[in-house]
């Protein structure tokens, strides 16, 4: 059973605060990463992807993978209001073209 | 990426009919997926729709549900049958590129079943 963990959160953040988003995963097969983002009554919106260990940096996100550990996180630097959301983790196996869902976080970032 | 669209983007249909959503990506994709998402839940996969033939469905999920379509690389149908109010909920065409493995969603549509 492959299985994706998120915390639902709510997480709030202050205006212009690290926003750290977490996510643990079951299969050591994964190999394929990827956060989104889903404003209420929309649809979710890919933010990044990330395949090797370590970090991946774009703007004001980074991906951070640790396979060893089974955890992807999400970081957001200078959080806005605008990015009060929820934030869905994927993951992929080798091969799969189905990703597995977590949850979601919600995040809510308040001035 | 790929642009894709949905119709209608929300519909309030009576229980006991059918509903028919259509999904079209402006590009060729390798693989084209319909989810659902219940209000304040994530996303759970209903089936992967074929070309040409037919789909595969998750468990929970049948064809006389949810019949699909899919009769070329940029098309696909979802219909919603015998709807009951726990069908209410957003349906989702998703798509995974032919260049890429990531996927992409389209705009939903929105359902409601009185």
């Amino acid at each position: 059973q492959k299985e994706v963990e998120q915390n639902s959160g709510p997480l709030s953040v202050p205006e212009g605060a690290i926003a750290s988003l977490n996510c643990t995963y079951s299969d050591r097969g994964s190999q394929s990463f990827f956060w989104y983002r889903q404003y209420s009554g929309k649809s979710p919106e890919l933010i990044m992807s990330i395949y090797s260990n370590g970090d991946k940096e774009d703007g004001r996100f980074t991906a951070q993978l640790n396979k060893a550990s089974q955890y992807v996180s999400l970081l957001i630097r200078d959080s806005q209001p605008s990015d009060s959301a929820t934030y869905l983790c994927a993951v992929k196996i080798g091969g799969s073209y189905i990703p597995t869902f977590g949850r979601g976080t919600s995040l809510i970032v308040h001035p | 990426s790929a642009v894709i669209s949905q119709k209608p983007s929300r519909d309030i249909c009576q229980r006991g009919t059918s509903l028919t959503i259509q999904c079209q990506v402006d590009s060729q994709v390798t693989m084209m997926f319909w989810y659902r998402q219940q209000p304040g839940q994530s996303l759970t996969l209903i089936a992967t729709a074929n070309q040409g033939s037919e789909a595969t469905y998750e468990s929970g999920f049948v064809i006389d549900k949810f019949p699909i379509s899919r009769p070329n690389l940029t098309f696909s149908t979802l219909t919603v049958s015998n709807m009951s109010p726990e069908d209410s909920s957003i349906y989702l065409c998703s798509v995974v590129t032919t260049s890429t493995d990531t996927q992409y969603f389209g705009p939903g549509t929105r359902l409601t079943v009185l």
